[in-house]
């Protein structure tokens, strides 16, 4: 079975700096699906980034990108310029199989609070 | 993606009663999924449902407890039976998509309180 773990259970720091959330996973398999969600107080799950393994380039969307290494099973996620909106949980996720096949694993998440 | 309409956001409910949730997609998919968020917690996911076909449940999850129907491409429901302070949590649904990236959208989620 696949795990997926976050080391990190909260993070603070000033709006406008940049901030790295961590993430590493275990699998054996060579493809496989990566993402990053964020849910806010709301509680609804927002997609942020996606990463295919077999994509070596790193994902980027606006001031969020990643730092895929899959040789060490690691998926970091980094925002720059951050913003007070940017305060929620982040949960990785990971699934083996695209296209909504299976479901996905989380990891414990993330608690990212963005100070004034 | 497609966009997920959950029912209902929140309920309280006594113990020993049932409750069920249910999701609508603006698309046809294949497959459904339901995970439960404890307090504090992350989601885990509870079972897949594709339509025509029993539902798959995860290891400590089983039908009696959680019963799913998928009667067609667009809509599910997820049952919380004899319930017990311990189901209190957030119940969300999810489908994949694939169009050019893939990708999972989820529904707003049901806050369930049992007391």
């Amino acid at each position: 079975a696949q795990t997926v773990t976050q080391s990190q259970p909260e993070m603070s720091v000033q709006e406008a700096e940049t901030v790295t959330l961590s993430c590493t996973y275990d699998t054996s398999e060579s493809n496989y699906y990566l993402f990053w969600y964020k849910q806010p107080p709301s509680r609804q799950m927002i997609l942020v980034i996606r990463q295919e393994a077999y994509k070596q380039q790193n994902a980027t969307e606006n001031r969020f990108s990643v730092n895929f290494q899959k040789a060490a099973k690691s998926f970091s996620l980094k925002i720059s310029d951050s913003q007070l909106g940017d305060t929620a949980m982040y949960f990785c996720a990971f699934t083996l199989r695209g296209g909504g096949a299976d479901g996905l694993t989380f990891g414990k998440g993330t608690h990212l609070i963005i100070q004034p | 993606s497609a966009v997920i309409s959950q029912k209902p956001s929140r309920d309280i409910c006594q113990r020993g009663t049932s409750l069920t949730i249910q999701c609508q997609v603006d698309s046809q998919v294949t497959m459904m999924f339901w995970y439960r968020q404890q307090p504090g917690q992350s989601l885990t996911l509870i079972a897949t449902a594709n339509q025509g076909s029993e539902a798959t449940y995860e290891s400590g999850f089983v039908i009696d407890k959680f019963p799913i129907s998928r009667p067609n491409l667009t809509f599910s429901t997820l049952t919380v039976s004899n319930m017990s302070p311990e189901d209190s949590s957030i119940y969300l649904c999810s489908v994949g998509w694939t169009g050019g990236d893939h990708g999972y959208t989820f529904g707003s989620g049901t806050r369930l309180t049992v007391v």
